[in-house]
């Protein structure tokens, strides 16, 4: 049961341009929405989040906008660079049954082309 | 590096056995949570620890249990192993409840 979905494997991008990423989520009991990116090796860094009161939060390049009538959240990254080429996971939490819960989607796979 | 340590890096073992996976958290956080990913699948959550207690349980299979100690790390211990356990193990911290959580390196599982 894949409560939030990345639908896109992979995206290559120039560099200075705008990366899209997408993420689109099934349970309205979501609350809070998180990306994380992740280098191979390594653990999942986090990126930035966004409460569901709110529909937009921006930290430098990155830029989080949440839709919650069509449960869809992007990451936009403003201008792409090299570096920012990495696997993107976006993330959602909420109040269960059994505690706070987290959900993970599949992971895009960011190119930036220099 | 953000802080949070997982051993070992690699572990190799067989069906039927029975592993522990170890994860010391960042410096001040009372939050350990553990997931799981499989070959091209999300992260799936199994379960989280607050200052040592079970505080949330995911998708964590009977054969799975998981404490945290008095110092706040933590261990994962998967029994009766499957192939199908094979995957990658992650542990992340973070400050409180329901904090943004840091990751650990991951162990990766191979059980053959």
């Amino acid at each position: 049961d894949q409560q939030v979905k990345q639908n896109s494997p992979s995206l290559s991008v120039q560099e200075g341009r705008i990366s899209i990423l997408n993420c689109d989520y099934t349970n309205s009991m979501f609350d809070y929405f998180l990306w994380y990116k992740k280098y191979p090796a390594e653990g999942p860094t986090f990126l930035i989040s966004i409460s569901s009161i709110k529909d937009k939060n921006e930290d430098g390049r990155f830029t989080v906008f949440l839709n919650k009538s069509a449960k869809h959240l992007s990451l936009h990254i403003v201008p792409s660079q090299p570096g920012d080429s990495a696997v993107y996971f976006c993330a959602a939490s909420g109040l269960g049954n059994t505690g706070n819960q987290f959900y993970f989607g599949t992971g895009t796979s960011l190119t930036v082309i220099p | 590096d953000s802080g949070v340590t997982q051993t070992p890096k690699h572990l190799i073992t067989a069906t039927g056995q029975r592993v522990t996976l170890r994860c010391s958290p960042r410096s001040g956080d009372l939050s350990v949570y553990w997931y799981q990913q499989s070959l091209d699948q999300g992260l799936q959550f199994l379960i989280q620890y607050y200052n040592g207690e079970e505080r949330a349980k995911g998708n964590i299979l009977e054969r799975f249990s998981a404490q945290q100690f008095p110092d706040l790390h933590s261990e994962l211990n998967l029994s009766s192993l499957e192939l199908g356990d094979s995957a990658l193990y992650f542990c992340a911290s973070s400050e409180g409840n329901t904090d943004t959580q840091y990751f650990g390196p991951g162990t990766r599982l191979t059980v053959l």
